[in-house]
């Protein structure tokens, strides 16, 4: 079975601290894709990234950058220098073999001015 | 440019009616998916359908079916409304990525349904 566990369910920063959000995964699949959304106060969700299961290189897109360790089965997401915009709930998900999306509980982070 | 749309966008209901919720997607996706959001809970899934012609059942499908009408269609049917089932409800679409394995998702806006 598959899982995803966001242990942080909130997270509170003041604006330009830096904030890391935990994800660990649950797969027996050798093939699978990880994601982050964000859901801020509007409601909607928003792509931010997808990673596979092959490619473990880091990425940095501007304030954000995620450390994918497939040794640890963990997929982290920073984002450098808070800004209130950031505030928002956001989601880990992975999507396996059998087209099977689970999203983890979520971390809302709160960012003060 | 409508992308994954939603509706009804908000619905009120009575213990023991029916609905359906509808999903339509512009972007001869594959994959079509139903979730619940409640507080605390993050997104849950209750259907799935990897293709046109299949459906299965994700993490929370008691008390409801849905239909894969067709490629661009998936719709959710509360056949008998509990108070449980109070919640929002996402409809997502994928797209097959190279391989095989399905790529990027795309959400609808949400319907926040609430059961009295």
């Amino acid at each position: 079975a598959q899982k995803v566990t966001q242990a942080q369910t909130e997270i509170s920063v003041v604006e330009k601290e830096d904030v890391t959000l935990d994800c660990v995964y649950e797969t027996r699949d050798t093939t699978y894709y990880l994601f982050w959304y964000k859901q801020p106060p509007s409601g909607e969700l928003v792509f931010l990234i997808r990673r596979n299961s092959f490619d473990e290189q880091n990425e940095i897109s501007g304030r954000y950058s995620w450390n994918f360790q497939k040794s640890t089965s963990s997929f982290n997401f920073t984002i450098t220098a808070s800004q209130v915009v950031d505030s928002a709930v956001y989601f880990c998900a992975l999507l396996t073999n059998d087209y099977k999306l689970s999203f983890g509980a979520g971390t809302t982070v709160t960012v003060r001015a | 440019n409508a992308g994954v749309t939603q509706t009804p966008k908000f619905q009120v209901l009575k213990t023991g009616q029916s609905m359906t919720l509808q999903c339509a997607q512009d972007m001869n996706h594959n994959s079509m998916y139903w979730y619940r959001q409640d507080p605390g809970m993050g997104l849950r899934l209750i259907y799935y359908s990897a293709s046109e012609g299949t459906t299965d059942k994700g993490e929370v499908p008691n008390g409801y079916n849905v239909s894969r009408l067709n490629k661009r269609e998936f719709s959710l049917r509360l056949e008998s409304a509990a108070p449980s089932q109070t919640s929002v409800y996402f409809c997502a679409s994928s797209r097959p990525s190279t391989g095989g394995v399905t790529g990027e998702l795309f959400f609808g806006e949400g319907s926040r349904l609430t059961v009295l």
